[in-house]
């Protein structure tokens, strides 16, 4: 079984570009959720989808972050404009419907806001 | 409100000495709870999982956790530490009724040879 995919694994850019993070998820899962982690702040859960809807993105930062799963298999992370805060690594994560099902993580994506 | 605490920030042990990581929780009901491992560069990969029944689960790479109700604790085990293991290890708790996990911050393992 394919695990989580998420591309670019690392990403430099400037600051005020435009950077796009992408995610496919496994096969028959039908949730989805996209982290942040640093180290000053741990992992934190930005979003996450159910059966491609939204559920909850209390956890998005600011509206210069926007999330969207317009299927089962892929899902994107954009943040526009960057910024030098925003530098961090993103996880994308999968799991089954079912409270024993555990969520299954990508290797991530290392951002680097110049 | 639910909350996961990880005492340990950072924890080194000889290699073939046995390991024990703390995980606190605070749940009204029982939770769901998960121990995953991070190595460098990597994502989190799930060592083991908690909902019920036998309170001494067993995991991969010879881990296991014990869940004390009493206690409200869940604590990694390994009974002989390899070199590969250190890593960064997080505790997990997710809640009846939602699909999110509260994750711990941490505990860093470092191995000695």
């Amino acid at each position: 079984d394919a695990g989580v995919i998420q591309s670019p694994r690392h990403e430099v850019t400037e600051m005020g570009q435009e950077v796009t993070l992408r995610c496919k998820p496994i096969s028959g899962h039908d949730y989805l959720f996209w982290y942040r982690q640093t180290m000053m702040r741990g992992l934190e859960l930005l979003i996450y989808f159910n059966n491609n809807v939204p559920i909850d993105d209390s956890g998005m930062p600011e509206d210069r972050f926007s999330a969207k799963m317009p299927n089962a298999s892929f899902s994107t992370l954009k943040i526009q404009p960057s910024e030098p805060r925003d530098s961090a690594v993103y996880f994308c994560a999968s799991r089954r419907t079912g409270g024993n099902q555990p969520q299954h993580f990508g290797d991530g994506t290392r951002l680097s806001i110049l | 409100a639910q909350s996961v605490t990880q005492p340990d920030i950072h924890i080194t042990v000889s290699e073939g000495a046995s390991l024990e990581l703390r995980c606190n929780y605070s749940y009204g009901a029982t939770p769901y709870l998960f121990w995953y491992v991070q190595s460098p560069g990597q994502g989190l990969q799930l060592l083991l999982k908690y909902f019920s029944g036998d309170t001494l689960v067993q995991g991969i790479k010879g881990f296991e956790a014990e869940f004390k109700r009493s206690q409200s604790s869940f604590n990694l085990r390994k009974p002989s530490v390899h070199w590969s293991d250190a890593a960064e290890y997080f505790c997990a708790v997710g809640a009846s009724g939602t699909y999110k996990y509260i994750f711990g911050t941490g505990t860093r393992l470092k191995v000695l040879a």
